[in-house]
């Protein structure tokens, strides 16, 4: 595609429900990571594969977050039973192996 | 882990220059700079390696000192558009994990 897609674009979630967001890279890139930004700071690192292993998920705040690139293109990251403080814009961005991080538009959650 | 950026913010006049910087205690393998602009996805602006070499873009230009842990983003005469927030990103040995500070915000006024 022309870019990282990601959707919704938008998502608000009563507190316990659960979320998927779905992350739709650029064609060939073989790295997918995931960023949570807060308001007014800077993006935080969650996750990231290459191809479809998963190779860091020490930034994933806890085992209600879980992430999946099952075939090494589409990603969905995945909160569990969310809470207020997993409100934030969650930004998706591939790369060609190590080089310049393409970002899509993010997914604005609001927990409820 | 996280790199140290300075300052918090800058607020300049069409034309004048700026320095950003970006710090860390560890050592780096390489270091990307972005731009966001509100509401936006960030942008990629240039990528550093270990080697303190300096790359430009336009009237953007940056800098690593490997031995300091450290880079810079220089812009010169500044434009309108030049207005975001610049987040450096570091990586350690050879990752592809890039780690953001937490962003230094550029308004520039006509």
């Amino acid at each position: 595609g022309a870019g990282v897609s990601q959707s919704p674009r938008y998502k608000v979630a009563k507190r316990g429900q659960d979320v998927a967001l779905r992350c739709d890279p650029i064609s060939g890139h073989v790295s997918l990571f995931w960023y949570q930004q807060a308001l007014g700071q800077g993006p935080e690192f969650l996750t990231y594969f290459q191809n479809e292993a998963q190779l860091d998920k020490s930034g994933l705040p806890s085992d209600r977050f879980f992430a999946e690139r099952p075939e090494g293109s589409v990603s969905t990251l995945k909160i569990q039973r969310t809470q207020q403080e997993d409100s934030a814009v969650y930004l998706c961005a591939s790369s060609f192996r190590g080089a310049k991080l393409f970002f899509g538009s993010g997914t604005q959650l609001s927990v409820l | 882990q996280q790199p140290v950026q300075s300052p918090q913010a800058v607020i300049l006049r069409e034309g004048e220059d700026a320095v950003i910087n970006c710090s860390s205690s560890k050592a780096l393998y390489s270091v990307h700079w972005y731009r966001q602009k509100h509401g936006e996805a960030p942008v990629f602006l240039m990528i550093l390696l270990k080697g303190g070499e300096q790359k430009g873009h336009e009237k953007i230009s940056a800098s690593f000192n490997e031995k300091k842990q450290q880079s810079s983003l220089y812009l010169t005469a500044s434009q309108l558009s030049y207005s975001g927030t610049y987040f450096c990103g570091t990586a350690q040995g050879g990752s592809e994990k890039l780690v953001f500070g937490k962003g230094t915000k550029l308004t520039v006024n006509p």
